[in-house]
């Protein structure tokens, strides 16, 4: 069974920085992957998708990942942080064959941005 | 950009009262999930609908809960007797993208 790690429960970065938030994942072979981002009290945004090809993967709000297999990562990046990134952010894995889009998600990392 | 809506945005019940939880998915999506998220964790895989029947689903979805789409749009969850435990997120899902949930509280 597939399932995602995501080691911090909370992280606090400065307007203006640079963001890196981490995502491990477990699966027995290429998985499909995921990041959501989640405002309080509100849904599921999709932030980018991987499924092949390239490893580096472009999504909204200036968000990108890199899926490295070595790693079994699928971290989360932005250069320059807003205050409207603060949220909680999700990663999920889905299992290749079949329902793609069933999904596990990890327990997410909370998002604080200081002015 | 077409999008998921689920209906109503919070449901308050009594324990052992029955509800029905609806969602318009996207038209032409083939896949369709309904997720629960209870407050302060993670989001947790209910159920996969797939060519108008189950085709996975999760411990958590017993005999409680039933799904079905009725008239080829609407996609409804159905708690029959509701529980305390029952007090969560719902969302559906049409393939990777989510609707905005549906609050749930058991009294």
């Amino acid at each position: 069974a597939q399932s995602v790690t995501q080691p911090d429960i909370h992280i606090t970065v400065s307007e203006g920085a640079s963001l890196e938030l981490r995502c491990n994942y477990s699966y027995g072979a290429t998985p499909y992957l995921f990041w959501y981002v989640q405002s309080p009290g509100q849904g599921l945004q999709l932030l980018l998708k991987y499924f092949s090809g390239d490893t580096l993967v472009q999504g909204i709000k200036g968000f990108e990942a890199e899926f490295k297999r070595s790693q079994s990562s699928f971290n989360l990046r932005k250069p320059s942080v807003h205050w409207s990134d603060a949220a909680e952010y999700f990663c999920a894995v889905g299992a290749r064959g079949g329902s793609n889009y069933k999904l596990t998600f990890g327990k997410g990392t909370l998002l604080t941005v200081n002015p | 950009e077409p999008e998921v809506t689920q209906t109503p945005s919070h449901q308050v019940t009594q324990m052992g009262q029955e509800v029905i939880l609806r969602c318009v998915p996207i038209s032409n999506h083939l896949y369709f999930y309904w997720y629960r998220q209870i407050l302060g964790q993670k989001v947790e895989f209910l159920v996969s609908f797939y060519n108008n029947e189950i085709s996975e689903k999760s411990e958590i979805f017993d005999d409680q809960f039933s799904v079905e789409r009725p008239d080829g749009s609407n996609f409804t969850l159905k708690i029959r007797s509701t529980k305390l435990e029952d007090s969560a997120m719902y969302f559906c899902a049409s393939e990777q993208f989510f609707g905005p949930g549906t609050r749930l509280t058991v009294l």
